[in-house]
Protein backbone atom coordinates (compact mmCIF):
# COMPACT_ATOMS: atom_id res chain seq x y z
CA UNK A 1 0.00 0.00 0.00
CA UNK A 2 1.13 3.72 0.01
CA UNK A 3 0.80 6.38 2.22
CA UNK A 4 -0.63 9.98 1.38
CA UNK A 5 -0.57 12.95 2.93
CA UNK A 6 -2.36 16.39 1.93
CA UNK A 7 -1.16 19.49 3.42
CA UNK A 8 -3.62 22.25 4.46
CA UNK A 9 -5.90 19.79 5.92
CA UNK A 10 -8.56 22.36 5.90
CA UNK A 11 -8.82 26.09 5.18
CA UNK A 12 -10.87 29.12 5.41
CA UNK A 13 -10.36 31.52 2.16
CA UNK A 14 -11.30 34.54 0.80
CA UNK A 15 -13.08 34.80 -2.67
CA UNK A 16 -10.77 35.83 -5.44
CA UNK A 17 -7.69 34.44 -3.77
CA UNK A 18 -5.53 31.16 -4.52
CA UNK A 19 -5.16 27.79 -2.59
CA UNK A 20 -2.32 25.64 -3.42
CA UNK A 21 -3.03 22.03 -2.03
CA UNK A 22 0.18 19.47 -1.76
CA UNK A 23 -0.02 15.90 -2.12
CA UNK A 24 2.56 13.83 -1.06
CA UNK A 25 3.51 10.23 -1.60
CA UNK A 26 5.90 8.04 0.35
CA UNK A 27 6.61 5.94 -2.42
CA UNK A 28 7.16 6.27 -6.09
CA UNK A 29 4.02 6.25 -8.27
CA UNK A 30 3.62 7.07 -11.83
CA UNK A 31 0.06 8.10 -11.57
CA UNK A 32 -1.63 10.65 -9.78
CA UNK A 33 -5.23 11.74 -9.42
CA UNK A 34 -7.45 15.20 -7.90
CA UNK A 35 -10.86 14.10 -7.10
CA UNK A 36 -13.18 16.82 -5.85
CA UNK A 37 -16.09 16.05 -3.07
CA UNK A 38 -18.84 18.73 -2.43
CA UNK A 39 -20.40 17.98 0.78
CA UNK A 40 -22.57 14.77 0.79
CA UNK A 41 -22.01 13.96 -2.66
CA UNK A 42 -19.62 11.29 -4.58
CA UNK A 43 -15.84 12.38 -6.17
CA UNK A 44 -15.73 13.96 -9.63
CA UNK A 45 -12.24 13.70 -11.02
CA UNK A 46 -10.59 16.77 -11.85
CA UNK A 47 -7.49 15.35 -13.63
CA UNK A 48 -4.55 13.13 -14.08
CA UNK A 49 -1.31 13.88 -13.34
CA UNK A 50 1.77 12.17 -14.54
CA UNK A 51 5.57 12.82 -14.17
CA UNK A 52 6.44 14.66 -17.05
CA UNK A 53 3.80 15.37 -18.60
CA UNK A 54 0.62 17.32 -18.99
CA UNK A 55 -2.20 17.33 -16.62
CA UNK A 56 -4.49 15.75 -18.40
CA UNK A 57 -8.26 17.40 -17.54
CA UNK A 58 -11.69 16.08 -17.19
CA UNK A 59 -14.83 17.59 -18.51
CA UNK A 60 -15.45 20.68 -16.71
CA UNK A 61 -12.36 21.57 -15.27
CA UNK A 62 -9.67 23.75 -17.00
CA UNK A 63 -6.03 24.32 -16.31
CA UNK A 64 -6.49 28.11 -15.75
CA UNK A 65 -8.88 27.03 -12.73
CA UNK A 66 -6.78 24.00 -11.18
CA UNK A 67 -3.84 23.92 -12.09
CA UNK A 68 -1.43 21.10 -11.41
CA UNK A 69 2.18 20.57 -10.86
CA UNK A 70 3.56 16.71 -11.09
CA UNK A 71 7.96 17.56 -10.80
CA UNK A 72 8.56 14.05 -9.45
CA UNK A 73 6.90 10.31 -8.86
CA UNK A 74 6.17 11.24 -4.91
CA UNK A 75 4.72 14.93 -5.01
CA UNK A 76 1.79 16.69 -6.53
CA UNK A 77 0.18 19.65 -5.98
CA UNK A 78 -3.61 21.33 -7.31
CA UNK A 79 -4.18 24.76 -7.30
CA UNK A 80 -7.53 26.66 -6.75
CA UNK A 81 -7.49 29.79 -8.43
CA UNK A 82 -9.61 32.66 -8.14
CA UNK A 83 -11.95 31.01 -5.85
CA UNK A 84 -15.87 31.35 -5.10
CA UNK A 85 -17.89 30.09 -2.31
CA UNK A 86 -19.03 27.27 -4.77
CA UNK A 87 -15.28 25.53 -4.83
CA UNK A 88 -15.91 24.92 -1.53
CA UNK A 89 -15.47 21.26 -1.31
CA UNK A 90 -13.16 18.05 0.18
CA UNK A 91 -9.97 17.80 -2.37
CA UNK A 92 -8.91 14.46 -2.54
CA UNK A 93 -6.01 13.08 -4.21
CA UNK A 94 -4.99 9.72 -4.94
CA UNK A 95 -2.45 7.69 -6.50
CA UNK A 96 -2.80 3.92 -8.66
CA UNK A 97 -0.39 1.49 -7.05
CA UNK A 98 -1.22 -1.51 -8.23
CA UNK A 99 -3.81 -2.81 -11.34
CA UNK A 100 -6.05 0.08 -11.04
CA UNK A 101 -6.61 0.16 -7.25
CA UNK A 102 -6.14 3.68 -5.77
CA UNK A 103 -5.10 5.09 -2.96
CA UNK A 104 -6.61 8.45 -1.54
CA UNK A 105 -5.27 10.88 0.62
CA UNK A 106 -7.25 12.02 3.69
CA UNK A 107 -8.04 15.62 1.64
CA UNK A 108 -8.42 18.73 1.76
CA UNK A 109 -11.62 20.55 3.36
CA UNK A 110 -11.70 24.03 1.64
CA UNK A 111 -14.04 26.51 2.86
CA UNK A 112 -14.52 29.89 0.45
CA UNK A 113 -16.55 32.93 2.01
CA UNK B 1 -17.61 5.16 -20.57
CA UNK B 2 -18.94 2.62 -18.19
CA UNK B 3 -21.08 4.57 -15.41
CA UNK B 4 -22.32 2.76 -12.17
CA UNK B 5 -25.82 2.84 -10.58
CA UNK B 6 -26.23 2.04 -7.11
CA UNK B 7 -28.79 2.17 -3.90
CA UNK B 8 -28.68 5.29 -2.45
CA UNK B 9 -28.84 3.98 1.27
CA UNK B 10 -29.00 0.85 3.17
CA UNK B 11 -29.94 -0.25 6.70
CA UNK B 12 -29.10 -3.45 8.62
CA UNK B 13 -28.38 -5.04 11.80
CA UNK B 14 -25.47 -5.84 13.59
CA UNK B 15 -24.30 -9.33 12.86
CA UNK B 16 -26.56 -9.38 9.42
CA UNK B 17 -25.34 -10.35 6.33
CA UNK B 18 -25.09 -7.40 3.98
CA UNK B 19 -25.38 -7.28 -0.43
CA UNK B 20 -24.64 -4.00 -2.24
CA UNK B 21 -25.37 -4.10 -5.74
CA UNK B 22 -23.89 -1.75 -8.75
CA UNK B 23 -25.15 -2.25 -12.12
CA UNK B 24 -22.41 -1.02 -14.76
CA UNK B 25 -24.16 -1.95 -18.25
CA UNK B 26 -21.54 -0.34 -20.37
CA UNK B 27 -18.53 -1.86 -18.88
CA UNK B 28 -15.68 -2.57 -21.25
CA UNK B 29 -13.58 -5.59 -21.90
CA UNK B 30 -10.63 -4.32 -20.08
CA UNK B 31 -12.04 -2.56 -17.19
CA UNK B 32 -11.75 -3.94 -13.62
CA UNK B 33 -14.60 -3.37 -10.39
CA UNK B 34 -13.45 -1.82 -7.76
CA UNK B 35 -15.21 -1.36 -4.41
CA UNK B 36 -13.82 1.54 -2.14
CA UNK B 37 -15.34 2.78 1.40
CA UNK B 38 -15.62 5.98 2.87
CA UNK B 39 -16.07 7.18 6.71
CA UNK B 40 -16.56 10.61 7.04
CA UNK B 41 -14.00 13.01 6.75
CA UNK B 42 -11.78 10.46 5.34
CA UNK B 43 -10.73 8.86 1.66
CA UNK B 44 -11.79 6.61 0.38
CA UNK B 45 -10.81 3.01 1.48
CA UNK B 46 -9.93 -0.02 -0.87
CA UNK B 47 -11.99 -2.89 0.29
CA UNK B 48 -11.90 -5.48 -2.83
CA UNK B 49 -11.41 -5.51 -6.49
CA UNK B 50 -12.50 -8.03 -9.42
CA UNK B 51 -12.58 -8.85 -13.33
CA UNK B 52 -15.22 -12.08 -13.22
CA UNK B 53 -16.75 -14.21 -11.31
CA UNK B 54 -16.08 -14.47 -7.83
CA UNK B 55 -13.39 -12.79 -5.06
CA UNK B 56 -13.23 -12.74 -1.42
CA UNK B 57 -10.50 -11.74 1.08
CA UNK B 58 -10.80 -11.44 4.99
CA UNK B 59 -12.95 -8.05 4.39
CA UNK B 60 -15.22 -9.12 2.06
CA UNK B 61 -17.44 -10.93 -1.44
CA UNK B 62 -17.62 -9.76 -4.73
CA UNK B 63 -19.86 -11.47 -6.93
CA UNK B 64 -19.55 -10.49 -10.49
CA UNK B 65 -21.89 -12.57 -13.31
CA UNK B 66 -20.93 -13.85 -16.44
CA UNK B 67 -22.19 -10.55 -18.53
CA UNK B 68 -20.45 -8.68 -15.59
CA UNK B 69 -22.99 -6.01 -15.86
CA UNK B 70 -23.31 -5.45 -12.19
CA UNK B 71 -21.60 -6.66 -9.01
CA UNK B 72 -22.46 -7.42 -5.68
CA UNK B 73 -20.18 -6.75 -2.83
CA UNK B 74 -21.06 -8.77 0.69
CA UNK B 75 -20.03 -7.87 3.84
CA UNK B 76 -20.44 -10.49 6.56
CA UNK B 77 -21.60 -10.11 9.74
CA UNK B 78 -21.45 -6.11 9.57
CA UNK B 79 -20.98 -4.03 12.43
CA UNK B 80 -21.44 -0.73 13.57
CA UNK B 81 -17.97 -0.11 12.61
CA UNK B 82 -19.41 -0.90 8.95
CA UNK B 83 -21.03 2.34 8.95
CA UNK B 84 -20.05 4.54 6.07
CA UNK B 85 -20.52 5.12 2.46
CA UNK B 86 -19.76 2.06 0.10
CA UNK B 87 -18.75 3.20 -3.74
CA UNK B 88 -18.00 1.30 -7.08
CA UNK B 89 -15.99 2.07 -9.29
CA UNK B 90 -15.52 0.59 -13.00
CA UNK B 91 -12.60 1.74 -15.27
CA UNK B 92 -9.27 1.43 -16.61
CA UNK B 93 -7.22 3.88 -15.17
CA UNK B 94 -4.24 3.56 -17.25
CA UNK B 95 -6.99 4.63 -20.26
CA UNK B 96 -6.38 7.91 -18.41
CA UNK B 97 -2.29 8.70 -19.23
CA UNK B 98 -4.48 9.22 -22.62
CA UNK B 99 -6.38 11.67 -21.89
CA UNK B 100 -9.66 9.26 -21.46
CA UNK B 101 -11.62 9.51 -18.56
CA UNK B 102 -12.92 5.91 -16.90
CA UNK B 103 -12.88 6.80 -13.31
CA UNK B 104 -16.28 7.37 -12.50
CA UNK B 105 -17.60 6.83 -9.01
CA UNK B 106 -21.08 6.12 -8.41
CA UNK B 107 -23.00 8.28 -5.99
CA UNK B 108 -21.92 5.86 -3.18
CA UNK B 109 -24.80 3.39 -0.87
CA UNK B 110 -24.75 5.07 2.41
CA UNK B 111 -25.09 2.07 4.87
CA UNK B 112 -26.35 2.55 8.11
CA UNK B 113 -25.60 -0.56 10.84
CA UNK B 114 -28.00 -0.54 13.79
CA UNK B 115 -27.39 -2.29 17.07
Amino acid sequence: SAVISQKPSRDICQRGTSLTIQCQVDSQVTMMFWYRQQPGQSLTLIATANQGSEATYESGFVIDKFPISRPNLTFSTLTVSNMSPEDSSIYLCSVEYSKETQYFGPGTRLLVL
Amino acid sequence: LAKTTQPISMDSYEGQEVNITCSHNNIATNDYITWYQQFPSQGPRFIIQGYKTKVTNEVASLFIPADRKSSTLSLPRVSLSDTAVYYCLVGDATRSQTGANNLFFGTGTRLTVIP
